[in-house]
């Protein structure tokens, strides 16, 4: 067990709402990274934040956006939601400048209907 | 952007077999992980190879790093059910991590 938690586990969300998806970082680890999974795809990267900031963003519509607390939690938010938004999201937290050795949380399943 | 191939993308065996999995690039890796996920959960880290021609062992399992840091693969000797799952390798670009599509393994009892 890596210590990193997210919430909820499941969600099931209309088409056109907006969805906030939280992690809890291990306990040290100061950078969190948020990824897309797809059924049968490898997890997409979305951004990751550091210090509070965004630090990196994939390619990925400004609907996604994310906020870091100071101790180190992270929210990933989605806005306008799309069906094919529906996917496993990842947060993964890591000591950002030692080994970038990432460890995940178990994911939100996001259902859009 | 960088396009990491794996294969095969499905693989199923009977317990006690040995298998190898593959993970190619289209340009040279900076660092490369090996992850393997199980249903329900996020991917564990089993591995990372930095150095071209570099070989890892963890247990049953074999890694190795191309010369070329192009292509890397991953052997499993005397597959378990425990292994079942899905192997995935990723490359680290900046503070970007960009994975491939996964190897989904069964090993059947």
């Amino acid at each position: 067990e890596t210590g990193v938690t997210q919430s909820p586990t499941h969600l099931i969300k209309t088409r056109g709402q907006q969805v906030t998806l939280r992690c809890s970082s291990q306990s040290g680890h100061n950078t969190v990274s948020w990824y897309q999974q797809a059924l049968g795809q490898g997890p997409q990267f979305i951004f990751q934040y550091y210090r509070e900031e965004e630090n990196g963003r994939g390619n990925f519509p400004p609907r996604f956006s994310g906020l870091q607390f100071p101790n180190y939690s992270s929210e990933l938010n989605v806005n306008a939601l799309e069906l094919d938004d529906s996917a496993l999201y990842l947060c993964a937290t890591s000591e950002r400048g030692v080994t970038y050795e990432q460890y995940f949380g178990p994911g939100t399943r996001l259902t859009v209907t | 952007t960088q396009l990491l191939e794996q294969s095969p993308q499905f693989l199923s065996i009977q317990e006690g077999e040995n298998l190898t999995v593959y993970c190619n690039s289209s340009s040279v890796f900076s660092s490369l992980q090996w992850y393997r996920q199980e249903p329900g959960e996020g991917p564990v880290l089993l591995v990372t190879v930095v150095t071209g021609g570099e070989v890892k062992k963890l247990k049953r399992l074999t890694f190795q790093f191309g010369d070329a840091r192009k292509d890397s693969s991953l052997h499993i000797t005397a597959a378990q059910p425990g292994d079942t799952g899905l192997y995935l390798c990723a490359d680290r670009t900046g503070n970007q991590f960009y994975f491939g599509t996964g190897t989904s393994l069964t090993v059947i009892p």
